[in-house]
């Protein structure tokens, strides 16, 4: 079936640092999806990328979807102690791709 | 608050107990999910509806658990003899079509079974 994996599991960062985590699907896919974790809450969807090689910015945020349509990237320039959390992409799946096959996550932590 | 609600928001049971729990979807919304969370991984797809109607199930969920959304309003998810293994964060999610598809997730419900 489906996998969706994401590298790396955990990244400890100093505050102003960058942070990047990538997620590569074992298939092709149709869309990508990005969510945002607290500590102690549920997944809030950030952004959604359709076409290959796409890239989008929500301020210090950046978004890519690999032209090949299997591997997607999150950057955070100039992190803040407000970015922690737990980072998941999440592809379609399913027999009609309409459930999300989430990837493992990655939690970022920030020093102040 | 027009959010995804569920409850309750903690369950302490017993192995070998059964549990419900709700889930109130965005009202608009006609899809509505259950994924199921344990800590340190990402959400786990357990079942989606389409208004009443269950279209599908994943593979991992045992007999042991199922779910209604009779009115293709709210939902329900039962687990019957519950296992230690059941202990999880229960996410419920809603979503209006059509594809592509942004989820809005619920609080959730964290189930431990003793």
């Amino acid at each position: 079936g489906q996998q969706v994996m994401q590298i790396p599991q955990y990244q400890h960062v100093q505050e102003g640092e960058d942070f990047t985590t990538y997620c590569n699907s074992s298939t092709t896919l149709s869309n990508i999806q990005w969510y945002k974790q607290r500590p102690g809450g549920h997944p809030v969807f950030l952004i959604q990328l359709v076409k290959s090689g796409e890239v989008k910015k929500q301020k210090r945020l950046t978004f890519q979807f690999g032209e090949a349509k299997k591997n997607s990237s999150l950057h955070i320039t100039a992190t803040q102690t407000t970015d922690v959390g737990t980072y998941f992409c999440a592809g379609p799946g399913g027999n009609a791709g309409n459930m999300l096959t989430f990837g493992g996550g990655t939690r970022l932590m920030v020093k102040p | 608050d027009t959010g995804v609600s569920q409850d309750p928001r903690h369950k302490i049971t017993k192995r070998g107990q059964n549990v419900t729990f709700r889930c109130d979807p965005i009202s608009e919304h006609n899809r509505l999910y259950w994924y199921r969370q344990t800590l340190g991984q990402g959400p786990e797809f357990l079942t989606y509806f389409q208004n009443e109607a269950q279209l599908e199930k994943s593979r991992l969920l045992s007999d042991r658990f199922s779910a209604e959304r009779p009115k293709g309003s709210f939902s329900t998810l039962e687990i019957q003899r519950t296992e230690q293994g059941d202990s999880a964060m229960y996410l419920c999610a809603s979503s209006l079509t059509p594809k592509p598809l942004e989820q809005f997730f619920g609080p959730g419900t964290r189930l431990t079974v003793l």
